[in-house]
């Protein structure tokens, strides 16, 4: 089975550059999440998204922008990328609040 | 950014032994707990999970526990092997917010 894949694994982009990292999951989970994970920090929640066309934010939102036009879907950007957005994204759904997050295998981006 | 020199808390146990992971939560309102298992350059993968009305939940070969007198979650491996090498993270969400506040994880480390 599908269930959610992340695009691209690995991506080094400038400071400055806009850069977007894809999630797609196949289970039309009505909610989807990014994080970032870093040392020291374990996960910290980006973005949710409830459902196609809603989102909010979570605890460390500044500089990232999302967008969720299909259910499946759910990109995250960096408008214009910094050396601290250099970190480890992973996105996630679930079907409801009590149901556990699957996660995505991650994507490593490294901000030069 | 990271934390120079921050190690994960590290529990080391030899093969067939049961292995404990604690963890203490944050917030007393707090009524889903849940836990992860993280593989080297993979995403965070779901092990079981518990509400609170509930104090013990078994799953195969795991055991979650939830105390909630001292906000204290444990998760037990029975027979540990080496494929259970990893890291495990513990996470809370309460009510209706499908938000998650992750811990920091333990290393389990299998000694063959």
């Amino acid at each position: 089975d599908a269930g959610i894949t992340q695009s691209p694994r690995y991506k080094i982009t400038e400071t400055g550059r806009q850069v977007t990292l894809m999630c797609h999951q196949t289970w039309s989970h009505s909610y989807m999440f990014w994080y970032r994970q870093d040392l020291g920090h374990g996960l910290r929640l980006i973005y949710y998204s409830a459902a196609a066309d809603i989102t909010d934010k979570g605890e460390v939102s500044d500089g990232y922008v999302v967008s969720r036009s299909k259910t499946e879907n759910f990109p995250l950007t960096l408008e214009s990328a910094t050396r601290s957005q250099t970190s480890v994204y992973f996105c996630a759904s679930t079907r409801d609040s009590w149901q556990p997050q699957h996660f995505g295998d991650g994507t490593r981006l490294s901000i030069l | 950014g990271e934390s120079v020199g921050l190690h994960l808390p590290t529990l080391s146990v030899q093969e067939g032994d049961n292995s404990i992971i604690n963890c203490a939560y944050s917030n007393s309102a707090s009524d889903y707990f849940i836990w992860y298992k993280q593989e080297s350059g993979k995403g965070p993968q779901f092990i079981i999970d518990i509400r609170s009305n509930m104090d013990k939940r078994q799953g195969q070969r795991v055991t979650v526990l939830l105390n909630k007198t001292v906000k204290h979650l444990s998760l037990q491996i029975a027979a540990t092997q080496p494929g259970d090498s990893a890291v495990y993270f513990c996470a809370e969400g309460s009510g209706n917010n499908r938000k998650l506040i992750w811990g920091l994880g333990t290393s389990l480390a299998v000694n063959p």
